[in-house]
Order: structure tokens, then sequence, then C-alpha cells
């Protein structure tokens, strides 16, 4: 079976310019998350879904972020616009719906880097 | 706030030596998690624990889940280089529906 599939899986851009990370989570998965990792900061989540609804937003860092969830099979996180400190890696995880224990499938990740 | 630490921040052994990593937090957790993550790759879970007291045994992994469900060790036995890696704890809240993931141990093990 695949995996979280992310794209693209790396990114370089200028300050200014918006940026684009997609996400495909596992298919039966109804939980769909969107993970920020610095070495400074380690992973922080900056936003979950529950069903394609924004649960919690909290972590989400500046009006400058937004996420998506259009449907069951597709996701975005949306950078605009980008400056320097928002390079870092980011994942994006599903989880089935028994989440009683939390388990998350992570993707291999985008790594950003805004000059 | 919750807070979440692990220890040590980082690691570097031989190839055969035992180690033990922990994670503390100053909550209580319905479960917890431990991933380990590899450079270049999300992470991966390796185990669930949910019972205080609760240990789990993955090959030559030892994972424990304290009586009070605030803290958690991962023992690792006759450790391999294919052992190196990010080792990340992770708590679940069942009131937050969030996981909060530790700063991770960064484990060496040289052949």
């Amino acid at each position: 079976d695949a995996g979280v599939i992310q794209s693209p899986r790396h990114e370089v851009t200028e300050m200014g310019q918006e940026v684009t990370l997609r996400c495909k989570p596992i298919s039966g998965h109804d939980y769909l998350f969107w993970y920020r990792q610095t070495m400074m900061r380690g992973l922080e989540l900056l936003i979950y879904f529950n069903n394609n609804v924004p649960i919690d937003d909290s972590g989400m860092p500046e009006d400058r972020f937004s996420a998506k969830m259009p449907n069951a099979s597709f996701s975005t996180l949306k950078i605009q616009p980008s400056e320097p400190r928002d390079s870092a890696v980011y994942f994006c995880a599903s989880s089935p719906p028994d989440r009683g224990r939390g388990e998350l499938f992570f993707g291999e990740g985008s790594r950003l880097t805004v000059l | 706030t919750q807070l979440l630490e692990q220890s040590p921040q980082f690691l570097s052994i031989q190839e055969g030596e035992n180690l033990t990593v922990y994670c503390n937090s100053s909550s209580v957790f319905s479960s917890l998690q431990w991933y380990r993550q590899e450079p270049g790759e999300g992470p991966v879970l390796l185990v669930t624990v949910v019972t205080g007291g609760e240990v789990k045994k993955l090959k030559r992994l030892t994972f424990q889940f304290g009586d009070a469900r605030k803290d958690s060790s991962l023992h690792i036995t006759a450790a391999q280089p294919g052992d190196t890696g990010l080792y990340l704890c992770a708590p679940h809240s069942s009131n937050t529906g969030k996981l909060i993931f530790g700063q991770g141990t960064t484990l060496q093990v040289k052949p």
C-alpha cells in the first residue's frame, strides 16, 4: 500500500514568493496533520483535519500560512509570502479512524529553503 | 503548557553497547508513542504504550510506560549501526487529540 505522499520533496524559493506544499494521505485515514521540523524547535504541529474539516490550527504561525483539505485524498499547505525563517522540513501525516492511540503515519517531508 | 523533555539529547556509542533514553512530561497522558526518524525521512512509529507500568519489547528494544503515565523509557540492548537515528517520544492527549513530540534523542552507533 502507498504511504503518505508529499510533494515537492525539495523547494528552494526566494523571500516573498508563494509556496504550496501538497499531501496525499493514506486511503481510509480520516485525520491529516501538518508538522514543521527545525533543529531549534523540533517537530511542531501546525494544523490538523478530521474528515476534511480543520479542527485545530492554533499551531499555524501567522496569517501567511494557510491549509486546505478539499477532499479526503488531498491537502495543501500554503505560505504567502514566504520568509527565510520559514525554512524547515514540512511533514504531512495521516491517522486512521480509531484515534484512541493517535498513531501517525508520516510522509517523507518537503524540505523548504527560503533565500 | 505541557512540558516534555527527552534525555540525553545526543548519544554516540560503540556497536554492542546498551543504552537508555528517557522521556519525561509534566502531565498525565492516555498513551505514548515512540518514533524513529532516519535522515531525509519522516518519523516511523515503533510502539504505542497505553497502560501505566506497561512494558513492550520489539526485538532488542524495550519500552516502558511509567506507572503514573507521565514518563517513558526506551532501552536498546547490544546496539547496532542500524539503530542510528533520531528517537522521538510523543505522548498523546485524548482531551486535545494532539500528539506532542519531544526534541528527540539523536543516537549514533559506531561499528
